[in-house]
């Protein structure tokens, strides 16, 4: 079955501890990205990558990193996590950039 | 870099009527628009896209046109049902080649009233 997995779904956390979320795809996919989710603000890409070890900004990457080491695998890291990143995160893979299928979803609370 | 508008951020029509779900973008060279559904808790999902080539698309009971020289795109669904609730969510390419990912819309929630 084709996929893309995250873990944690659920994760609540405290200001400043470090946290990785998973990501991988099963569809051999190129393109992989992060989004996330607020109210009234709708999706927005924070990293995205094109293939192995090729990674870039995007609109708000401020507070997280991403790594690329291998084609299924695309983890979100937040060295510092602060309050204002609790959100919704989708991380998403496709063969081409404009057509994304995302994953279940990560809810990720900070205090 | 793109900038996508969507009206309006709440919808609410009676079963059985159609919908129409509208949204502009900035970028002259955006040549492909996908629309996503997000059911409550669920991830979006893409229904329907439309390239800049074609002005109109449709699929059974959705639809979607595109307008160019406007700039703007538009979902349109027709015969409502229940399960057409769900906020929507339109997009366009975060540059206009489409190589960076999507911008998208700030969502339309659709509630369909019995």
């Amino acid at each position: 079955e084709a996929q893309v997995t995250q873990n944690p779904r659920y994760l609540i956390t405290v200001t400043g501890k470090k946290l990785t979320v998973t990501c991988s795809q099963n569809m051999n996919h190129e393109y992989m990205s992060w989004y996330r989710q607020d109210p009234g603000l709708g999706l927005r890409q924070i990293y995205y990558s094109m293939n192995v070890e090729v990674t870039d900004k995007g609109d708000v990457p401020e507070g997280y990193k991403v790594s690329r080491k291998e084609k299924r695998n695309f983890p979100l890291i937040l060295e510092s996590p602060s309050p204002n990143q609790t959100s919704l995160y989708f991380c998403a893979s496709s063969f081409v950039s404009s057509r994304p299928f995302f994953g279940p979803g990560t809810r990720l609370t900070v205090l | 870099g793109e900038n996508v508008e969507q009206h309006p951020s709440t919808l609410s029509v009676q079963e059985g009527d159609s919908a129409v779900i509208k949204c502009t973008y900035s970028d002259s060279a955006s040549n492909y628009f996908p629309w996503y559904k997000q059911e409550l808790g669920k991830r979006p999902q893409l229904i329907i896209d439309i390239r800049s080539n074609v002005g109109e698309k449709k699929d059974q009971r959705i639809a979607v046109t595109l307008n160019k020289t406007a700039k703007h795109f538009s979902l349109h669904i027709t015969e409502t049902q229940p399960e057409d609730s769900a906020v929507y969510f339109c997009a366009a390419p975060r540059s206009g080649g489409g190589a960076d990912g999507l911008t998208f819309g700030k969502g339309t929630h659709l509630i369909i009233q019995p």
